[in-house]
C-alpha cells in the first residue's frame, strides 16, 4: 500500500529555534510530487510548500524549506525562526500514484510554539 | 483571486437522513477532490472529479456520491447517515493532474 508516515505525533519549540518535521513515504513511481500542508486551530488546510520529485533542488518558501532525500524516500520539513502562527498541525501529503490527485496524508504533526 | 468556499460551514443531522454538501473551486480550477477528516482515521480521500467525470474514487461504501456541474461547482451526498460519519469534509480544488491543491474551510457534519 502506498503510505506516508509521520513518526512525531507532537513537538514545541521556543519561538525564534528552528524545528524539523520529518516524514517518510513509500512509493514505486519515479516522478511524483510532495506537500506539507499546515492545520491552524481554525481548520483551514494551507499549503506550505511543495516538492517535484524529479528535481534534486530542495524547495524553499520564506522560512519553510524541505530536505528531500529521494533514495531514502524522506522528506522533512525544516522551519526556521519558528512565529507563534506557526502553531499548527502539520500534515505531509503525496499523490503517491503519478499524476493523480488522491493526496495520501501522513497522521500529521501537532507543532506548538511558545512564547 | 477567491479561494475555496464550502457550504454549509456546519450542519447537524439525525442517524437515517441525508445530506448534500456544496464546493465551489477557484476559478480556472477544473479539479474537484473531497477528503474526510476524523480524529481516529485522519484524512481520507474520498474521490476526485475533473470536467464533470469522477477520475477517481476512495476506499468508502456507496452512500457516499459526488458530481460536479459545468462550472467545475461540485457537490458530495451522503445518504443514509450513520453516527460514523461525523467528521470534518473538506473540499479542494486544483488546475490539473500533479498540481498543489487548495482546501476551502471544510464543513463540519455532525450526526446525532
Amino acid at each position: 500500500a502506498q503510505t506516508v508516515t509521520q513518526s512525531q505525533p507532537e513537538m514545541s519549540v521556543q519561538e525564534a529555534e528552528t524545528v524539523t518535521l520529518s516524514c517518510t513515504y513509500d512509493t514505486s513511481e519515479n516522478n511524483y510530487y510532495l506537500f506539507w500542508y499546515k492545520q491552524p486551530p481554525s481548520r483551514q488546510m494551507i499549503l506550505v510548500i511543495r516538492q517535484e520529485a524529479y528535481k534534486q533542488q530542495n524547495a524553499t518558501e520564506n522560512r519553510f524549506s524541505v530536505n528531500f532525500q529521494k533514495a531514502a524516500k524522506s522528506f522533512s520539513l525544516k522551519i526556521s525562526d519558528s512565529q507563534l502562527g506557526d502553531t499548527a498541525m502539520y500534515f505531509c501529503a503525496s499523490p503517491i500514484i503519478q499524476g493523480a490527485q488522491k493526496l495520501v496524508f501522513g497522521q500529521g504533526t501537532r507543532l506548538t510554539i511558545n512564547p | 483571486k477567491a479561494g475555496v468556499t464550502q457550504t454549509p460551514r456546519y450542519l447537524i443531522k439525525t442517524r437515517g437522513q441525508q445530506v448534500t454538501l456544496s464546493c465551489s473551486p477557484i476559478s480556472g480550477h477544473r479539479s474537484v477532490s473531497w477528503y474526510q477528516q476524523t480524529p481516529g482515521q485522519g484524512l481520507q480521500f474520498l474521490f476526485e472529479y475533473f470536467s464533470e467525470t469522477q477520475r477517481n474514487k476512495g476506499n468508502f461504501p456507496g452512500r457516499f456520491s459526488g458530481r460536479q456541474f459545468s462550472n467545475s461547482r461540485s457537490e458530495m451526498n451522503v445518504s443514509t447517515l450513520e453516527l460514523g460519519d461525523s467528521a470534518l469534509y473538506l473540499c479542494a480544488s486544483s488546475w490539473g493532474q500533479g498540481a498543489e491543491q487548495y482546501f476551502g474551510p471544510g464543513t463540519r457534519l455532525t450526526v446525532t
